[in-house]
């Protein structure tokens, strides 16, 4: 089955600085890379995601990247602020009616 | 408005109770599952349900059982609970089709005294 593995496991920035997290998965089958974000006492939720047909996505200050050959994928932030604070879980799938496989998650600390 | 809800949202119950955790979605997504999780930290898959009367263990082992008779609803339950069990559960659905993300609820802490 699919295995993805997640680093660092916790991450702390200078709110202004930059943040990359970076996964990997084993399963070449796998085309859809979603990342969730969970603050604190809150639920996972959507941030950004991407298809294996794609090799960036951005969304303001949140971007994702592929690297299909070498099976890893990686969100960055930019000027992170203290609201980006939360623990970020990346994830792999193949699809259809395969499971989701998530990561071990990285807990961001943005301090002001 | 569209969501995905679970009910109770914390539990406190005593050891040997058997316990019924509510999660229903009115999004009128196919797939479904359940994760445990302590606070913060990995996300464990224990069930999920591709559709009505399909399900599925995960790739934690546990103890409780779970039915999906109707689409929309997906209970959780733990024939007699103990406190190894303590922990936060999340329902999540998501649609059939690819490339669709997970809806998580707000979750149910649960305490096993």
């Amino acid at each position: 089955g699919e295995n993805v593995e997640q680093h660092p496991s916790t991450l702390s920035v200078q709110e202004g600085d930059s943040a990359v997290i970076k996964c990997t998965y084993s399963d070449s089958a796998s085309n859809y890379f979603p990342w969730y974000k969970q603050e604190l006492g809150k639920r996972p939720q959507l941030i950004i995601d991407i298809r294996s047909n794609v090799g960036e996505k951005k969304d303001q200050r949140i971007a994702v990247t592929l690297n299909k050959t070498a099976k890893h994928f990686s969100l960055h932030i930019t000027e992170t602020q203290p609201e980006d604070s939360a623990v970020y879980f990346c994830a792999a799938t193949p699809g259809g009616y395969q499971k989701v496989t998530f990561g071990t998650g990285t807990k961001l600390q943005v301090i002001p | 408005e569209a969501d995905i809800y679970q009910t109770p949202r914390y539990l406190v119950i005593g050891t040997g109770k058997k316990i019924t955790l509510e999660c229903s979605q009115t999004m009128g997504h196919d797939k479904m599952y359940w994760y445990q999780q302590d606070p913060g930290m990995e996300l464990h898959l224990i069930h999920y349900s591709y559709g009505v009367n399909s399900t599925e263990k995960g790739d934690l082992s546990s103890e409780s059982t779970v039915s999906r008779i109707r689409t929309e609803h997906f209970p959780l339950t733990l024939e007699s609970a103990r406190p190894s069990h303590t922990s936060q559960y999340l329902c999540a659905s998501s649609d059939g089709t690819h490339y669709q993300p997970q809806h998580f609820g707000d979750g149910t802490r649960l305490s096993i005294l």
